[in-house]
């Protein structure tokens, strides 16, 4: 039982690279997340996707991008990386309420 | 905004002590209450979802109580291991807005000292 799939689990960038942060479900559920977490933060929401094919800003989506390429796949990219942007992504899925999680992504943006 | 406060935001016990802490969220649209545990290095893993005024839920040494009217929720551990140290969060569905998404809590951190 695989879950929630990221990758990487750890990733160094300099201030202007750009990455794709992959994540996949296998249980067929129809709504994933993206989550940062940041020291003293809670977990807060980047972006969501309710079904395949539809993508909505979440409360911090500025400096991300998402696709929804399959009801199993939603990837979070940093088209230009800033140092602001260190810290931990959560990839999760959701299903009857509960929200299933990977085991996260550490990027630092040196 | 929903807000989801917990208290304490840290705690240090020892093992074999019991520990409690709390978790206050709008008592108004109250939908659900989610508990999820935290190990350091891995994924957050759901504990409980409450839905009932006087709710109770366990889960070996590891219970849960709610009260919808006041707002807020109290964790329990019964007689603490060093395997119980993580970070507990509660978290409240964002209903409210189209995301279906959970407002987190900022946790509390447990350790447990052998």
């Amino acid at each position: 039982n695989a879950g929630v799939t990221q990758t990487p689990k750890f990733q160094v960038l300099k201030t202007g690279q750009s990455m794709t942060l992959q994540c996949a479900q296998d249980m067929n559920h129809n709504s994933m997340y993206w989550y940062r977490q940041d020291p003293g933060m809670g977990l807060r929401l980047i972006y969501y996707s309710a079904s395949e094919g539809t993508t909505d800003k979440g409360e911090v989506p500025n400096g991300y991008n998402v696709s929804r390429l399959n009801k199993r796949e939603f990837s979070l990219r940093l088209e230009s990386a800033a140092p602001s942007q260190t810290s931990v992504y959560f990839c999760a899925s959701r299903d009857k309420g509960i929200q299933y999680f990977g085991a996260g992504t550490r990027l630092s943006v040196l | 905004i929903l807000n989801v406060e917990q208290s304490p935001q840290s705690l240090h016990v020892q093992e074999g002590d019991s520990t409690n802490f709390t978790c206050s969220f709008p008592s108004s649209n109250f939908y659900a209450l989610h508990w999820y545990r935290w190990e350091t290095a891995k994924s957050p893993e759901a504990l409980f979802v409450m839905t009932l005024n006087g709710d109770e839920k366990k889960k070996g040494r590891i219970s849960a109580t709610l009260n919808t009217k006041e707002g807020y929720s109290y964790l329990y551990i019964k007689g603490s291991q060093p395997e119980d140290s993580a970070t507990y969060l509660c978290a409240f569905p964002n209903y409210g807005g189209s995301q279906g998404n959970l407002i987190f809590g900022k946790g509390t951190k447990l350790s447990v000292k052998p």
